[in-house]
């Protein structure tokens, strides 16, 4: 079956703009994870959404991000005003409910450049 | 800050020997899980070790776990160009639903 899908795979964007990027998760996972990886860095957590429960949003670094999951399904990370700091991968994931102990599957991420 | 550090931060052997990563911890975990990285993009996951397990295998990997020391270690055997990837630690915390993960440690099998 389809792994976790990203789009698009790589953004190359002018300092300023807004941004779009797109996560479809395997179907049936409840849980969707939205990371950041700058170059040669670890992976930073960012939004947790798990059913319908309130998304875990305490890893956003700031008003200018925000994400949404529509019907449980497809995720979108959206970041306002992109500064050159904005730029690393976005890395989703999904996992089963029921959070801990489950193995995550990941997306390919989305390079995101801000020139 | 992140809850799990990996060390060493780069590990270079040679093709065939024993390649071992460490992870520590800061807060009280329900499982621990091992992930690669290649080339910067998805990570795949590895292997699961709950907090009431010691040790758990896989193939030719070897996961354990110390909560006293809030600590776990990977080793891989027999290494192979192919396992060449940046590995990480992912902590389950107590109370929280989320995945946390280290720094990773970058692998290089040299052939």
């Amino acid at each position: 079956g389809a792994g976790v899908s990203q789009s698009p795979s790589n953004k190359v964007t002018e300092k300023g703009k807004d941004v779009e990027l797109r996560c479809d998760p395997i179907s049936g996972h409840t849980a969707l994870y939205w990371y950041r990886q700058s170059l040669g860095q670890g992976l930073e957590f960012l939004i947790y959404f798990q059913g319908n429960s309130a998304p875990d949003k305490s890893g956003l670094p700031s008003d200018r991000f925000s994400a949404e999951r529509t019907g449980g399904s497809v995720s979108t990370l959206t970041i306002q005003r992109t500064q050159q700091e904005d730029s690393a991968v976005y890395l989703c994931a999904s996992s089963f409910s029921a959070g801990q102990g489950i193995e995550a599957f990941f997306g390919q991420g989305t390079r995101l450049t801000v020139v | 800050s992140q809850q799990g550090e990996e060390d060493p931060q780069a590990l270079s052997i040679q093709e065939g020997e024993n390649a071992t990563m460490n992870c520590s911890y800061k807060t009280s975990i329900n499982n621990l899980q091992w992930y690669r990285q290649n080339s910067g993009r998805g990570l795949v996951h590895l292997i699961l070790i709950r907090s009431n397990e010691r040790e758990k295998h896989s193939g030719r990997l070897r996961v354990t776990l110390d909560t006293s020391k809030k600590s776990s270690s990977l080793l891989i055997t027999a290494s192979r160009a192919a396992d060449t990837a940046s590995y990480f630690c992912a902590t389950g915390l107590q109370g929280a639903q989320k995945l946390v993960f280290g720094q990773g440690t970058r692998l290089t099998i040299n052939p």
